[in-house]
């Protein structure tokens, strides 16, 4: 079975400083691979997705992840955080119909000014 | 153009009650899926329905069935609530052959007493 593992479940950061959070995925063969983001009381919204075309991905509000297949990781970095970011991150994956996604448990940000 | 839509925004029932949450998807998409976050947590996958039939199921009771309209739109029923369903209620929506680019409402938010 597809499964993802978010290593730190709180992660702070200084404004303006590098953002790196953790993803690393089991899967037998090439996933689907997503960071999401989820601000209180809202629903997910897509960051960047890993459809097995560049391994560095760009999404949007300046966030990019690299996916690693020998270290079986997809982190998420930011250059320079914002106070804006703040908010739970969750790593996903899926098999390659798409019906089905598994997530991590989730990576809170906080981000000091 | 709107977005996945869910109601009722907020829901609080008794244990052993019955409930049904609303989801309509975004725009042009067919495919309607139900995730549970439980607090703290990342969604699971509930399950997956597609020209109105379940196409796939997580690791859920039979407790749980949904239903799909000829608009594409779907509900999620529970029955004989327990406590422990207490959780955010997300749907996602997305279209045949493009199923990673999943899209998610707001969710439903149900409190069981």
């Amino acid at each position: 079975a597809q499964s993802v593992t978010q290593l730190g479940s709180h992660v702070s950061v200084s404004e303006g400083a590098l953002v790196l959070l953790r993803c690393n995925y089991s899967s037998s063969v090439p996933p689907y691979l997503f960071w999401y983001v989820q601000y209180p009381n809202q629903g997910l919204q897509l960051l960047l997705k890993y459809t097995s075309a560049a391994t560095l991905v760009k999404g949007i509000n300046g966030f990019e992840a690299e996916f690693k297949k020998s270290e079986t990781s997809f982190h998420l970095t930011k250059p320079s955080a914002h106070m804006s970011d703040a908010a739970e991150y969750f790593c996903a994956v899926s098999d390659l119909t798409g019906n089905q996604f598994y997530f991590g448990t989730g990576t809170s940000l906080t981000v000091i000014p | 153009d709107a977005g996945v839509t869910q109601s009722p925004t907020h829901l609080i029932k008794t244990r052993g009650q019955q409930v049904t949450l609303r989801c309509s998807p975004k725009s042009g998409h067919d495919t309607v899926s139900w995730y549970q976050q439980a607090l703290g947590q990342g969604p699971q996958f509930i399950f997956q329905y597609y020209e109105e039939e379940e196409r796939q199921r997580g690791n859920f009771p039979d407790r749980f069935s949904g239903h799909q309209f000829p608009n594409y739109s779907s509900e999620l029923n529970v029955n004989a609530l327990l406590l422990g369903d207490s959780a955010l209620y997300l749907c996602a929506s997305t279209r045949q052959g493009i199923t990673y680019e999943q899209y998610f409402g707001p969710g439903t938010r149900l409190t069981v007493t």
